[in-house]
């Protein structure tokens, strides 16, 4: 079973600032997907960036970069220039890469919240 | 284009009574994912379908816990017997096929008195 840690509860960064959010994860798989996403109090959660595994280039999506190192299991996430519109629970989440029906579903972590002040 | 969409919005029924909530993924999409949230939490796996079958429901608690999506588009959640503890955001997912991301709907806020 995989399990994702995100082990700061809350969080909060200066507007135009950078703020980085932290995420562990334990896997025994090798091919898998890892993924932020932001959810604001209207509840949907938005995926703001993926990473497949076997890409050893981080992703980035303008004013979002994440730190992937698959040795450590740690899947960090840089939010750069950070804008009040960016205030929500941000949830890392873990997907096997599997071919097969079972094992697709998604392993969130317990989020982070996070603040941007003016 | 439309994503998906959950129907209710909010659902507020007493300990004991019979509930659905429905989900309508986006259109083309053969994977459809249910999850609950509880307050202050991340969301947990319930049930996946692919097409019309349910490919994973290893996440329902119990037998109360039960889905269906009898033409590969909108799926029914279903919850008998509620309970309290059943108190939570049940959230919907879909994605165009295996491994692609999941683009998720608002949910449904289901409170049991």
């Amino acid at each position: 079973a995989q399990t994702v840690t995100q082990s700061q509860p809350e969080m909060s960064v200066q507007d135009a600032e950078t703020v980085t959010l932290s995420c562990t994860y334990d896997t025994s798989e090798n091919n898998y997907y890892l993924f932020w996403y932001k959810q604001p109090p209207s509840r949907q959660m938005i995926l703001v960036i993926r990473q497949e595994a076997y890409k050893q280039q981080n992703a980035t999506e303008n004013r979002f970069s994440v730190n992937f190192q698959k040795a450590a299991k740690s899947f960090s996430l840089k939010i750069s220039d950070s804008q009040l519109g960016d205030t929500a629970m941000y949830f890392c989440a873990f997907m096997k890469h599997v071919l097969e029906n079972a094992g697709n579903m998604l392993t969130f972590g317990g989020g982070t919240r996070l603040m941007v002040k003016p | 284009g439309a994503g998906v969409s959950q129907t209710p919005s909010n659902k507020v029924t007493e300990k004991g009574k019979y509930v659905e909530l429905r989900c309508d993924p986006i259109s083309g999409h053969t994977a459809l994912y249910w999850y609950r949230q509880s307050l202050g939490q991340g969301p947990e796996f319930l049930i996946y379908f692919q097409g019309t079958g349910a490919a994973d429901d290893s996440g329902l608690p119990n037998d109360r816990f039960f889905a269906v999506r009898p033409e590969g588009s909108v799926s029914t959640l279903k919850i008998q017997r509620t309970e309290r503890g059943d108190s939570a955001v049940y959230l919907c997912a879909s994605s165009p096929t295996l491994g692609q991301p999941q683009h998720f709907g608002d949910g449904t806020r289901l409170s049991i008195l």
